[in-house]
C-alpha cells in the first residue's frame, strides 16, 4: 500500500540553528498538506502544497513540493522554541480523499 | 467560533467491553475524517465521511470498528469487544475547503486506555 515517509524521526537544534525535515511518498501525489503538532496537543493544519516544484513560504517557514510529486520538504530557518513540536506531511493520491500521514519528525529547540 | 470537540477526553475501559467515541465537527463542514495516533507515532487514517456518500471505510482496522455520522453532522466511533492494542488517541477531524486548500481542523482527540 501507499507510504510516506519522514526523515529525521528526532532533530534536536540549538536556538537559531536551521531546520529541515524531508517527506518522500511511494506513489505520485495531487497533493501534500503539512501539519505541526505541539506535544500534549492536536494536529494544526500549516500549508497546502498543489503544483510540482511549488514553493511556499510563511514566515520563517519554506515548503517544497517535488518536481515528481513524490516528496516534500519543510526548511525552518533560525528556530526558535516556539518551533518545538511534531512536524507531519501528509499526502493525497488523485481520486481519493484519504490522506496518508508521514511518520512525522519530532524537533527540540534548546535555549 | 468553536472548534471540532471530541468527547470523552479520557476513557479507560477493561478489555472485551465495548466504547462509543463521539466527534463534533464544525458547523457546515460537509467532511469528517477519523484517525488514531498511537504513543510517538503517525497518524494512521481510520474512516472518511463526505456529505451523503457512502464513507470510505477502508481504514478500520477490524470488524470491531465502526462509524456513524448521523444528520451529516456528529460522528461515533464505536469499538467493539475492547483489546489492548486498541489503546491510543482516537483524532476526529473536519475538512473545509478556504482558499483553494482542503485544510483539516483537528479536535483534541480521546485517550483511550484498554486495561
Amino acid at each position: 500500500g501507499q507510504q510516506v515517509m519522514q526523515i529525521p524521526q528526532y532533530q534536536h537544534v540549538q536556538e537559531g540553528e536551521d531546520f529541515t525535515t524531508y517527506c518522500n511518498s511511494s506513489t505520485t501525489l495531487s497533493n501534500i498538506q503539512w501539519y505541526k503538532q505541539r506535544p500534549g496537543g492536536h494536529p494544526v493544519f500549516l500549508i497546502q502544497l498543489v503544483k510540482s516544484g511549488e514553493v511556499k513560504k510563511q514566515k520563517r517557514l519554506t515548503f517544497q513540493f517535488g518536481e515528481a510529486k513524490k516528496n516534500s520538504s519543510l526548511h525552518i530557518t533560525a528556530t526558535q522554541t516556539t518551533d518545538v513540536g511534531t512536524y507531519f506531511c501528509a499526502g493525497l493520491t488523485s481520486g481519493t480523499y484519504k490522506y496518508i500521514f508521514g511518520t512525522g519528525t519530532r524537533l527540540k529547540v534548546l535555549a | 467560533g468553536a472548534g471540532v470537540s471530541q468527547s470523552p477526553s479520557n476513557k479507560v475501559t477493561e478489555k472485551g467491553k465495548d466504547v462509543e467515541l463521539r466527534c463534533d465537527p464544525i458547523s457546515g463542514h460537509t467532511a469528517l475524517y477519523w484517525y488514531r495516533q498511537s504513543l510517538g507515532q503517525g497518524l494512521e487514517f481510520l474512516i472518511y465521511f463526505q456529505g451523503n456518500s457512502a464513507p470510505d471505510k477502508s481504514g478500520l482496522p477490524s470488524d470491531r470498528f465502526s462509524a456513524e455520522r448521523t444528520g451529516g453532522s456528529v460522528s461515533t466511533l464505536t469499538i467493539q469487544r475492547t483489546q489492548q492494542e486498541d489503546s491510543a488517541v482516537y483524532l476526529c477531524a473536519s475538512r473545509t475547503v478556504r482558499g483553494g486548500n482542503y485544510e483539516q481542523y483537528f479536535g483534541p482527540g480521546t485517550r483511550l486506555t484498554v486495561t
